[in-house]
């Protein structure tokens, strides 16, 4: 089974840009995903497909992916920020999707 | 716009079989190739992929869970669903549905329904 790895925490001053990493095998050649998940909430797409934003969300929010890790990074971290952030791709070899364990992001 | 509902019991005793539903309104299970998906989250946890059934009828599960879980859908109702027999306490867990645009991430949740196994 596929295996991504996040940091527990990552923690970071108002204004600041924030990156969380999602680490797998090989991960450049996968499409990533990243969720933002606010405590009693759903999760919400805030990144597709490595880099792409849905509607609505910020161009604050950008991600990038290479060779075995893939980053989100949130720039100009605002207090509504602070939330989970889930990384995913679609590991075709066994069409399991397949979470990352989530990564706390704290403004200070 | 497309939206998800949860829907089936909050609690269920060990051994039973958890069955929830999930209604879609906006759109139609049948169509644009999309993958409808369970995902649970434990409390305190993280997300877990259950599974998802395609527009196809075509269903996916988690290996984890493979023997354990069934999902299936109601075209005419425009729901999809899913029992998983025998649980226990470990399977006390957030329940969401959701819509996999394509292998495109899951651009569209439910608000998620609470689920605990216990006597």
């Amino acid at each position: 089974s596929y295996v991504l790895t996040q940091p527990p925490s990552v923690s970071v001053a108002p204004g600041e840009t924030a990156r969380i990493t999602c680490v797998g095998n090989n991960i450049g050649d996968k499409s990533v995903h990243w969720y933002q998940q606010k405590p009693g909430q759903a999760p919400v797409l805030v990144v597709y497909n490595d880099s792409d934003r849905p509607s609505g969300i910020p161009a604050r929010f950008s991600g990038s992916n290479s060779r075995n890790t893939a980053t989100l990074a949130i720039s100009r971290v605002e207090a509504g920020d602070e939330a989970d952030y889930y990384c995913q791709v679609w590991d075709t070899t066994s069409d399991e999707r397949v979470f990352g364990g989530g990564t706390k992001l704290t403004v200070l | 716009q497309v939206q998800l509902q949860e829907s089936g019991p909050g609690l269920v005793k060990p051994s039973q079989t958890l069955s929830l539903t999930c209604t879609v309104s906006g759109d139609s299970i049948s169509s644009g190739g999309y993958y409808w998906t369970w995902i649970r989250q434990r409390p305190g946890k993280g997300l877990e992929w259950i599974g998802n059934i395609h527009y196809s009828g075509t269903t996916y599960y988690n290996p984890s869970l493979r023997g354990r879980v069934t999902m299936s859908e109601e075209r005419s109702k425009n729901q999809f669903s899913l029992k998983l027999p025998s649980v226990t306490a470990a399977d006390t867990a957030v329940y969401y549905c959701a819509r996999d645009n394509r292998g495109n991430g899951f651009d569209i949740w439910g608000q998620g329904t609470m689920v605990t196994v216990s006597s």
